[in-house]
């Protein structure tokens, strides 16, 4: 079936522009996660969505960042007023409900601010 | 703080040897470890370990958890060019989350 997908897959802006990145979770996935991945990095948590219950917020960076989900479907993170030290791969996963911690991730974002 | 920490964090190799990656943690309420190969920018799941001592086996590569040292290894005999890739430890969480916390990677070069 279909994995994760994410778009754009590459996204170039300018610093104090405000970007929306998408994330198409695999269907019936309950659970879906925003990670950025700086270069040479591990993944860092930025935020997590189960269903309707309220998202976990707790690891965005600051009040710039921003993320929606509808029910079980599409997810859309936002930068506002982006700075160069946004620059990142953002990667979005989904998780089946149940007891499994496998996440399926998607191809990310590449975002450069210049 | 939980933490993953991964070594080496750069390992070249020639193709046909085997390698030995090491992923150590300290975290509260472990409930799972698990690796990924990352080649391009999507992780793709290789084994998610929760028992301490058994072996998980896919082809050439294999994993073992050793809860009491707190520590995982992930090993690639045979190795061969398609190997090249960041591999990532991640530790699940007994938590609402189910977060992953994620290790650094280790950057794995295969020379031909």
């Amino acid at each position: 079936g279909a994995g994760v997908s994410q778009s754009p897959s590459n996204k170039v802006t300018e610093k104090g522009k405000d970007v929306e990145l998408r994330c198409d979770p695999i269907s019936g996935h309950t659970a879906l996660y925003w990670y950025r991945q700086r270069l040479g990095q591990g993944l860092e948590f930025l935020i997590y969505f189960q269903g309707n219950s309220a998202p976990d917020k707790s690891g965005l960076p600051s009040d710039r960042f921003s993320a929606e989900r509808t029910g079980e479907s599409v997810s859309t993170l936002t930068i506002q007023r982006t700075q160069q030290e946004d620059s990142a791969v953002y990667l979005c996963a989904s998780r089946p409900s149940g007891g499994t911690d496998t996440q399926y991730f998607g191809p990310g974002t590449r975002l450069t601010v210049l | 703080e939980d933490k993953v920490v991964q070594s080496p964090l750069s390992l070249v190799v020639h193709e046909g040897d085997t390698v030995t990656l090491n992923c150590s943690y300290e975290v509260t309420n472990f409930r799972s470890l698990l690796w990924y190969k990352q080649e391009k920018k999507a992780p793709t799941f290789l084994f998610m370990l929760t028992s301490s001592g058994i072996e998980k086996k896919s082809g050439r590569l294999s994993s073992i958890l050793d809860k009491k040292e707190l520590s995982s290894i992930l090993n690639i005999t045979a190795t061969q060019t398609g190997d090249s890739a960041i591999y990532l430890c991640a530790v699940g969480l007994i938590q609402g989350a189910q977060k992953l916390v994620f290790g650094q990677g280790t950057r794995l070069t295969i020379n031909p």
